[in-house]
C-alpha cells in the first residue's frame, strides 16, 4: 500500500542553517503531497502542498518539490529560526479517496 | 470561518473504563476523519466518513472502538474498554473534498484529545 517515509530525528541546527528533511513516498497512483507542523502544545497545521509532479509548494520560506522520478518531496528552508522548532510530517493523499497517510515525523530543534 | 471543534481536550481514565470523543466539523464539509497519534509517531487514519456513512474503517480495532456520524455533520468516537495502549491523541479531521473530487488540498484539523489510559 501507499507510505511515506522520512528522515528520523531529532534534527539539531543551529539559527540561520540550512535545513533539509527528506521524505519519499510509495503510491500506486499520482497522489497529492503535503507537509504538516506540530508547534509544540498545538495542532497540526498545514505547511505546504503539491498536487502534482514539478510543482512546488511554498510556505513561511519552507520549499518542497514534488519530484515523481525520485519520489521525494523534501522539505527545505534557506535560514531556520528559532521559532521553527517543531515537529514536520509529511504526508501523501491518493485522490481517489482522499485519506491522508502521514510519515512518522521528524522533531526540529533550532538553537539560538 | 470556524476551525473543527473537538472535545474534551484532555481525558484521563482507567484502564477498561470506556470514553467518547466528539467531534463538529468544518460547515458543510461532508467528510470526516478520526485519527490517533500515538507520541512519537504520525498519525493514524482510525475511521473515514463521507456525510453520514463509512468510507474506512480497516484501521479501527473494531472489537473496542466505534464511532458514528448519525446526521452527517457531529461525530463521536468510543472506546470501550480502554487499554493502556489506546493512550494517545485522538484528532478529528474535515475536508470539502470527498471521493473523486480533485485536487486535494488537505484537511483541517482539530486540536485533538489527549487521551492517557492508567
Amino acid at each position: 500500500g501507499d507510505s511515506v517515509t522520512q528522515m528520523e530525528g531529532p534534527v539539531t541546527l543551529s539559527e540561520e542553517a540550512f535545513l533539509t528533511i527528506n521524505c519519499t513516498y510509495t503510491a500506486t497512483g499520482y497522489p497529492s503531497l503535503f507537509w504538516y507542523v506540530q508547534y509544540p502544545g498545538e495542532g497540526l497545521q498545514l505547511l505546504l502542498k503539491a498536487t502534482k509532479a514539478d510543482d512546488k509548494g511554498s510556505n513561511k520560506g519552507f520549499e518542497a518539490t514534488y519530484r515523481k522520478e525520485t519520489t521525494s518531496f523534501h522539505l527545505e528552508k534557506g535560514s531556520v529560526q528559532v521559532s521553527d522548532s517543531a515537529v514536520y510530517f509529511c504526508a501523501l493523499s491518493d485522490r481517489l479517496d482522499d485519506k491522508i497517510i502521514f510519515g512518522k515525523g521528524t522533531r526540529l530543534h533550532i538553537l539560538p | 470561518e470556524a476551525g473543527v471543534a473537538q472535545s474534551p481536550r484532555y481525558k484521563i481514565i482507567e484502564k477498561r473504563q470506556s470514553v467518547a470523543f466528539w467531534c463538529n466539523p468544518i460547515s458543510g464539509h461532508a467528510t470526516l476523519y478520526w485519527y490517533q497519534q500515538i507520541l512519537g509517531q504520525g498519525p493514524k487514519l482510525l475511521i473515514q466518513f463521507q456525510n453520514n456513512g463509512v468510507v474506512d474503517d480497516s484501521q479501527l480495532p473494531k472489537d473496542r472502538f466505534s464511532a458514528e456520524r448519525l446526521k452527517g455533520v457531529d461525530s463521536t468516537l468510543k472506546i470501550q474498554p480502554a487499554k493502556l495502549e489506546d493512550s494517545a491523541v485522538y484528532l478529528c479531521a474535515s475536508t470539502g473534498g470527498g471521493q473523486g473530487n480533485f485536487p486535494n488540498y488537505g484537511y483541517t484539523f482539530g486540536s485533538g484529545t489527549r487521551l492517557t489510559v492508567v
